[in-house]
């Protein structure tokens, strides 16, 4: 059974950074691109980042380059997202999730607050 | 980006079909490839996957969800619906880069 669970989200002022993981089991994590996806308070879906299998190849959405990095342990079958520079608009639950091919995402983590605040 | 647009709530009588619309700004299919999908989500939980390229149904999901569509318009189809599809519903494609979601649908009962 996969499972993606996420852990590290908190309160943080903003400015301030913070370390998202993802632990990933019931599949061979080293096979499969990952991504973040994150969802604001009573709002909609929203894609942050994708790394490729390997960790050779990232990807970002414009609202986050240069804050934002995603990275990958293979040995460790963790993801993480490394938040700098946070800001009040990156509220949000911060989902892990897996990506096929064809772009859409059929296994989703449990999710992660991370609240952005003075 | 693609924008999706949804309709933000749709009512429906239990044991009805409830069709649900997500509309593209352009184009999300290549050839024959629809590259739309939806997502289920319940208040609390994660998003789940029910239909990809726009009409394959997931792994574990009902039969009574079914997808449709191709282009710039796709829809949703729950029949009948059920207690337990109470939920928001969200389109999205992999078309273009950045991938994009609709704002979603909640689903209400009548």
């Amino acid at each position: 059974e996969v499972q993606l669970v996420e852990s590290g989200g908190g309160l943080v002022q903003p400015g301030r950074s913070l370390k998202l993981s993802c632990a990933a089991s019931g599949f061979t994590f080293s096979n499969y691109g990952m991504a973040w996806v994150r969802q604001a308070p009573t709002k909609g879906l929203e894609w942050v980042a994708t790394i490729s299998y390997d960790g050779s190849s990232t990807y970002y959405r414009d609202s986050v380059k240069g804050r934002f990095t995603i990275s990958r342990d293979n040995a460790k079958s963790t993801l993480y997202l490394q938040m700098d520079s946070l800001r009040s608009e990156d509220t949000a639950t911060y989902y892990c999730a897996h990506p096929r091919e064809l772009g859409y995402f059929d296994y989703w983590g449990q999710g992660v607050m991370v609240t952005v605040s003075s | 980006d693609i924008v999706l647009t949804q309709s933000p709530v749709l009512a429906v009588s239990l044991g009805q079909r409830a069709t649900i619309s997500c509309r593209a700004s352009q184009s999300v299919s290549i050839s024959s490839i629809n590259l739309m999908h939806w997502y289920q989500q319940k208040p609390g939980q994660q998003p789940k996957l029910l239909i990809y390229r726009a009409s394959n149904l997931a792994s574990g999901i009902p039969a009574r969800f079914s997808g449709s569509g191709s282009g710039t318009d796709f829809t949703l189809t729950i029949d009948p619906v059920q207690a337990d599809d109470i939920a928001a519903y969200y389109c999205q494609q992999s078309r273009e880069s950045p991938p994009t979601f609709g704002a979603g649908t909640k689903l209400e009962l009548k």
